[in-house]
């Protein structure tokens, strides 16, 4: 059982590439959610799928898009980098039911674009 | 729309002490939960506890728990007789409408960096 899995853990892109961060759990959970934290702050939300072939946007999804075709894996891609897209990008899977919850986060992918 | 609120960014606290963390919440939602995630200096994010909005009693995980006080609106997190694994980077984050199970839409605040002194 590995949990949740993000690859890679460090990238370094320049201004204009594009880039797919992967995540992938084994837990079987119907929730997938995509963070990122910046520097002095908390996380925000980018996507997050209820289950496989349905993604919704959360806070911050401009200039990511994602896609969920099996329920193990929920790939975020970059479309076009850019400077402010630099932050630690944080994977989650997570099942709820009515007064139970888990969440399992990835280790997190640092990315920097210059 | 959503806030958390956390007034502590820094506590320094002896071993072996308890250790209430603060954690204030703004929402029009009549449902919601309320989360405790710890990210030590590694970097991982670590999910602690939960409290529902509707749950009479507060949340225990071990030595978390969860002091909720709904008319206050605070959902402070109590560590009990602390550890120095305990050191760590502590936020607190809600989920508004909790009677929809598509909505996971998190809202945290900006932390708590509790520091535990052998």
């Amino acid at each position: 059982n590995a949990g949740v899995t993000q690859t890679p853990k460090f990238q370094v892109l320049k201004t204009g590439q594009s880039m797919t961060l992967q995540c992938a759990q084994d837990m079987n959970h119907e929730y997938m959610s995509w963070y990122r934290q910046d520097p002095g702050m908390g996380l925000r939300l980018i996507h997050y799928s209820v289950g496989a072939g349905i993604t919704d946007q959360g806070e911050v999804p401009n200039g990511y898009n994602v896609s969920r075709s099996t329920t193990e894996d929920f790939p975020l891609r970059l479309l076009s980098a850019a400077p402010s897209q630099t932050s630690v990008y944080f994977c989650a899977s997570s099942y709820w039911t009515s007064g139970s919850y888990e969440q399992y986060f990835g280790p997190g992918t640092r990315l920097t674009v210059t | 729309a959503q806030k958390i609120t956390q007034t502590q960014p820094g506590m320094f606290v002896q071993e072996k002490e308890a250790v209430t963390l603060d954690c204030t919440y703004d929402t029009s939602d009549q449902s919601y939960g309320l989360f405790w995630y710890k990210q030590p200096s590694s970097g991982e994010m670590i999910f602690l506890i939960y409290q529902g909005s509707y749950d009479e009693q507060n949340a225990t995980e071990g030595r978390y728990s969860l002091n909720f006080q709904k008319a206050r609106k605070s959902a402070n997190l109590v560590i009990s007789a602390s550890q120095l694994g305990d050191s760590a980077m502590y936020f607190c984050a809600m989920r508004g409408s909790i009677s929809n199970f598509g909505n996971e839409k998190l809202t945290f605040g900006t932390g708590t960096r509790l520091t535990i002194i052998p």
